[in-house]
């Protein structure tokens, strides 16, 4: 799987759009984009995944640009209870039998009140 | 819909003894997966599981650690004999087969070896 990049640490102002963006220059045209975030002491929660063209669903908005080597994953309207490690992954789509998640650092996300 | 759930939460053993982690997936998902994070280390891939067989398990450690999935439903992760280095948190994840969503975790075993 190609290698992500991401800030280490991020802040918020709560009520505001948090945009975290995320690097993937190597990545291989059937890979895709997801995006998985863990809040302290819990395990790690989908949010969202994309190929080519953005996404959007009820947690948040993906956005990757046309050459596919960078996306952004926006959080629209940041609550305290966003703040956690957000991680960028990139892997093959295997709808046959699944592949592992390859976690990086991520970016920790601190929404302020 | 229950969720992938694990048991125990806590964990406390010395070292040299031996500790079981069970996982429950979601009802259904046939991929079974564990990862685990060692103290100020990065998310780790241990084994993959499809139904009652190991599809992966190039990310376990070493053979102190014997995972198993017996009729394809929940799986047990031993640790034997438990090391200070095994000390972490462990994850189980789960998915369908057809399933673009990826992996849904549980909420992990605390492991602590003193």
């Amino acid at each position: 799987d190609a290698k992500t990049t991401q800030p280490t640490s991020m802040d918020c102002a709560e009520g505001r759009a948090a945009n975290l963006p995320c690097n993937h220059s190597t990545i291989s045209g059937n890979e895709y984009v997801y995006w998985y975030r863990q809040i302290h002491s819990q395990g790690p929660q989908y949010i969202i995944h994309g190929l080519k063209n953005n996404e959007t669903n009820e947690m948040a908005s993906l956005i990757i640009t046309e050459d596919r080597k960078s996306s952004t994953l926006i959080l629209p309207h940041a609550t305290l209870r966003d703040t956690a490690v957000y991680y960028c992954i990139v892997r093959v789509a295997n709808y046959n039998a699944g592949n592992m998640l390859t976690f990086g650092g991520g970016t920790r996300l601190m929404v302020k009140p | 819909e229950a969720g992938v759930t694990q048991f125990p939460s806590h964990s406390v053993i010395e070292k040299g003894q031996t500790v079981t982690l069970r996982c429950d997936p979601i009802s259904g998902h046939d991929n079974l997966y564990w990862y685990r994070r060692v103290m100020g280390k990065e998310i780790k891939f241990l084994l993959h599981f499809v139904k009652e067989s190991k599809q992966d398990e190039s990310g376990m450690p070493n053979n102190r650690f014997l995972a198993e999935r017996t009729g394809g439903t929940y799986s047990t992760l031993k640790v034997q004999p438990a090391e200070l280095e095994d000390s972490g948190v462990y994850f189980c994840a789960s998915s369908q087969v057809l399933q673009a969503q990826g992996q849904f975790f549980g909420p992990g075993t605390r492991l602590t070896v003193l």
